[in-house]
């Protein structure tokens, strides 16, 4: 399985753009990049995924270079709520295998 | 629609005590998973199952962790006798089984495990 990277802890302020990016040196060719975010007291919950380029949905949008040996989650105009662990997966497309975490990325935001 | 529920939320129990965990996936998910995260360390995968078939059981620490997923409905995990390491927090996550799209996990609010 391919290791990820990402910054322990990151602080922001409510309104701005918050950008998380994930180190993937080693992913294989048929590895997905995955995002979940976890509130405390709750489980991960999924919120992105992708192979190449660009994915965008509701809540967030996931950047990928054509190389795929990083990513970047992005968050526009974080809130409070934003308040939360950001891990970055890569691994099995289907999602029926194991997922395996790494330390994840603390994210603070600040009023 | 119910999302995966846990049961219990809390449990405190004495070192060399039996406890046993619940979960209940969101109805019609073949797949479900334990995770844990002890103190201080990163969620790990403990076992799979696929309907009442264990798929994957590579990440159980030792045969004092016995899990059952009786029907392939809810599925337990009993810690038989625990152990001082055995605290942490105790994820449950389901999944469907269908073909193509990614089928992402979901996941319980988990059962934080104290053992004294």
């Amino acid at each position: 399985l391919a290791k990820t990277t990402q910054p322990i802890s990151m602080d922001s302020y409510e309104g701005q753009e918050v950008n998380i990016t994930c180190s993937h040196n080693n992913i294989a060719t048929n590895d997905y990049i995955t995002w979940y975010q976890q509130f405390p007291s709750q489980g991960p919950r999924f919120i992105i995924q992708g192979y190449k380029t660009k994915v965008t949905n509701e809540v967030a949008s996931l950047f990928i270079p054509a190389d795929r040996k990083s990513s970047t989650l992005s968050l526009p105009r974080v809130s409070l709520s934003d308040t939360a662990v950001y891990y970055c997966l890569v691994g099995d497309p289907t999602g029926r295998r194991a997922l395996t975490f790494g330390s994840g990325t603390r994210l603070q935001v600040q009023p | 629609e119910a999302g995966v529920t846990q049961f219990p939320s809390h449990s405190v129990i004495e070192k060399g005590q039996t406890v046993t965990l619940r979960c209940d996936p969101i109805s019609g998910h073949d797949n479900l998973y334990w995770y844990r995260r002890v103190m201080g360390k990163e969620i790990k995968f403990l076992l799979h199952f696929v309907k009442e078939s264990k798929q994957d059981e590579s990440g159980m620490p030792n045969n004092r962790f016995l899990a059952e997923r009786t029907g392939g409905t809810y599925s337990t995990l009993k810690v038989q006798p625990a152990e001082l390491e055995d605290s942490g927090v105790y994820f449950c996550a389901s999944s469907q089984d269908g073909q193509g799209a990614y089928n992402e996990q979901f996941f319980g609010p988990g059962t934080r495990l104290t053992v004294l």
